[in-house]
């Protein structure tokens, strides 16, 4: 089981914003991040502590956070974008991750 | 370049042991924090434990706690996972990841698989 809820699937057609969520105790309080990972490939990060995006991270991926969901926005969604998704918080003794999201570029 | 590389991975009988090892090189080892993450082929993310730059905070997942431990040797750039009592359930690929600095994983090596089965 997860203590962070993401929905399992998410459609977006290409051009379009797509919009992951994830829900879960007090995300506000912890440091939320996102990771996007292909097929055979490890994981990337994507967006840290909340909304900071790594370098080499396009400007389309944003990221937010209020209250008990956090939310992975991408805009003009690309067909390089077609990927699983994973949030993932941060507090001081664990760091969980929530159980994914397929995002499908139609 | 920031690399990391899992090794130590196998098949396992049910209530046996394994040892895992994550080498790096790249970046100052002993100044971050690094973690075990797990994956069911097909399904999601896990994380199982972390500790922090010179191994005096260790953390588990309840999954595995009391019968992983995770240690490091700042000397020779390495990460380790001690996996006891192995289950049917601890069965995935396991992931070492580097702490990034304010938060997240910002690198990760490809993962040794680990089977538990008789």
């Amino acid at each position: 089981s997860h203590d962070l809820t993401q929905p399992p699937s998410v459609s977006v057609s290409p051009g379009q914003t797509a919009t992951v969520t994830c829900s879960g105790e007090n995300l506000g309080n912890k440091y939320v991040c996102w990771y996007q990972q292909k097929p055979g490939q490890s994981p990337m990060l994507v967006i840290y502590q909340h909304s900071e995006r790594p370098s080499g991270i396009p400007e389309r991926f944003s990221g937010s956070t209020s209250g008990n969901t956090a939310t992975l926005t991408i805009s003009g969604t690309q067909a390089v974008d077609e990927a699983d998704y994973y949030c993932q918080a941060w507090d001081i003794s664990t760091r969980v991750f929530g159980g994914g999201t397929k995002l499908t570029v139609l | 370049e920031v690399q990391l590389v899992e090794s130590g991975g196998g098949v396992v009988r049910p209530g046996g042991s394994l040892r895992l090892s994550c080498t790096t090189s790249g970046f100052v080892f002993g100044d971050r924090g690094m973690s075990w993450v797990r994956q069911v082929p097909g399904k999601g993310l896990e994380w199982v434990s972390a500790i922090n730059w010179n191994g005096g905070s260790r953390h588990y997942a309840d999954s595995v706690r009391g019968r992983f431990t995770i240690s490091r040797d700042n000397a020779r750039n390495s990460l380790f996972l001690e996996m006891k009592s192995l289950r049917a359930e601890d069965t995935a690929f396991y992931y070492c990841a580097k702490d990034a600095l304010y938060g997240g994983f910002d690198y990760w090596g490809q993962g040794t698989p680990v089977t538990v089965s008789s």
